[in-house]
């Protein structure tokens, strides 16, 4: 059974610091892994797709990778800023099961 | 720009009773999947459909919850009886193909007192 970890699960840093956010799964039998952000009561906003034979995708500060022989997917924030603030999920395309596995998140804040 | 639509954005109902909740999604795209997520938590697969059919609802609590998507676009989740463990936020999301980048609708947050 496909199991989605991410670390930390709440992360405090002030504006303007890069930070790393970390996602592992234990099956590396994925179709593709993406990442998420969900504001508070909202729904989920896709931020980044990775296919499997796909090392990175980058879409303007956001950078994410994928190394599926590790189970491990990284997204990077360049130059934090306040509205960067929410719950960030990854989530990977299990093939097997035929769905998307979800992790339990990582609640960021940035502070001014 | 396309969006999954949802509706009601928030239920409060009293345990026993029916809810419903729709779907629109995107349009095109043929796989609908409804989650559950409960405070703290990511998703949970309820159920997903191409077009029309079931393709997978071994997590959907069958004795209650009940979902279709008759002619394949937009689709109704229903709960009989509520039941308090089941105050939770509900999300539909639409993609073009099973695998596919997956699109969220705003949800359902459903309180059952």
């Amino acid at each position: 059974k496909q199991e989605v970890t991410q670390i930390p699960a709440a992360l405090s840093v002030p504006e303007g610091e890069n930070l790393v956010l970390n996602c592992s799964f234990t099956d590396s039998a994925i179709y593709n892994l993406q990442w998420f952000r969900q504001d508070p009561g909202k729904g989920l906003t896709s931020l980044l797709l990775i296919q499997s034979s796909q090392r990175e995708q980058t879409s303007g500060r956001l950078n994410a990778s994928l190394d599926k022989s590790s189970g491990r997917s990284t997204l990077y924030i360049a130059a934090s800023q306040p509205g960067d603030s929410a719950t960030y999920l990854c989530a990977a395309w299990d093939t097997g099961f035929q769905k998307l596995v979800f992790g339990t998140g990582t609640r960021l804040l940035v502070s001014p | 720009e396309a969006e999954v639509a949802q509706s009601p954005r928030y239920k409060i109902t009293e345990k026993s009773q029916a809810v419903a909740f729709w779907c629109d999604p995107i349009s095109g795209h043929a796989t609908l999947y409804w989650y559950r997520q409960i405070l703290g938590q990511g998703p949970e697969l309820l159920v997903q459909f191409q077009d029309e059919s079931v393709v997978d609802d071994s997590q959907l609590p069958k004795d209650r919850f009940s979902a279709e998507r008759l002619k394949g676009v937009d689709s109704t989740l229903k709960i009989q009886p509520a039941e308090l463990g089941d105050s939770a936020m509900y999300l539909c999301a639409s993609s073009l193909y099973p695998g596919d980048e997956q699109f969220f609708g705003p949800g359902t947050r459903l309180t059952v007192l």
